[in-house]
């Protein structure tokens, strides 16, 4: 166990709708970077919140955003949902921003757009 | 643009075996290389983490070695049993806050 929590665990949407994910960082840790894992891939850098404020950025459109609360967890949306979007989401905390720091990775969020 | 390569993309072996598994990278202009374990839908689970500057990690079972100059890593499993069975995925990490991930050994060891 990592500490890192997801929210929800499944979740099935139709193409166009918008979804929430949520994470809940391990006790301590400021840093959070979210990662889309498609089928037989490995996981995809999406973004990272550093003190609430988003700290790097990965190939992907607008549509995907995301919040960092002051308590360190965050949230990752997006809107105008494809099917491509199914993928299992992966939350990851560090202690701190910067290379050195590990991640310390969720169980995941497998979404599903049909 | 780092990329990240894992040969074999499957592996299948009897309980008990010593095995290998390859990862390369392209650029080598990395600050450390990580291993990880994912089992079936599940996140990941960090096995070992390297630095750039040193040349192998060790945990039990596991052993990962790091060649920077020529962009490869080794991840060796001794006396492998079917608890090891997962999707072992390797990632680098360049000095920013991503982690550059290969697609992954599939292992199965059956008794």
């Amino acid at each position: 166990e990592t500490g890192v929590t997801q929210s929800p665990t499944h979740l099935i949407k139709t193409r166009g709708q918008q979804v929430t994910l949520r994470c809940s960082s391990q006790s301590g840790h400021n840093t959070v970077s979210w990662y889309q894992q498609a089928l037989g891939q490995g996981p995809q850098f999406i973004f990272q919140y550093y003190r609430e404020e988003e700290n790097g950025r990965g190939n992907f459109p607008p549509r995907f955003s995301g919040l960092q609360f002051p308590n360190y967890s965050s949230e990752l949306n997006v809107n105008a949902l494809e099917l491509d979007d199914s993928a299992l989401y992966l939350c990851a905390s560090s202690e701190k921003q910067g290379a050195k720091n590990i991640q310390y990775f969720g169980a995941g969020t497998r979404l599903s757009v049909l | 643009k780092q990329e990240v390569t894992q040969i074999p993309a499957a592996l299948s072996v009897p309980e008990g075996e010593n095995l290998v598994l390859n990862c390369s990278f392209t650029d080598s202009a990395i600050y450390n290389l990580q291993w990880f374990r994912q089992d079936p839908g599940k996140g990941l689970t960090s096995l070992l983490l390297i630095q750039s500057s040193q040349r192998e990690q060790t945990s039990g079972r596991l052993n990962a070695s790091l060649d920077k100059s020529s962009g490869r890593s080794t991840l060796y499993i001794a006396a492998s049993q079917p608890g090891d069975s997962a999707t072992y995925l390797c990632a680098v990490n360049d000095n920013t806050d991503k982690l550059i991930f290969g697609t992954g050994t599939r292992l199965q060891v059956f008794p």
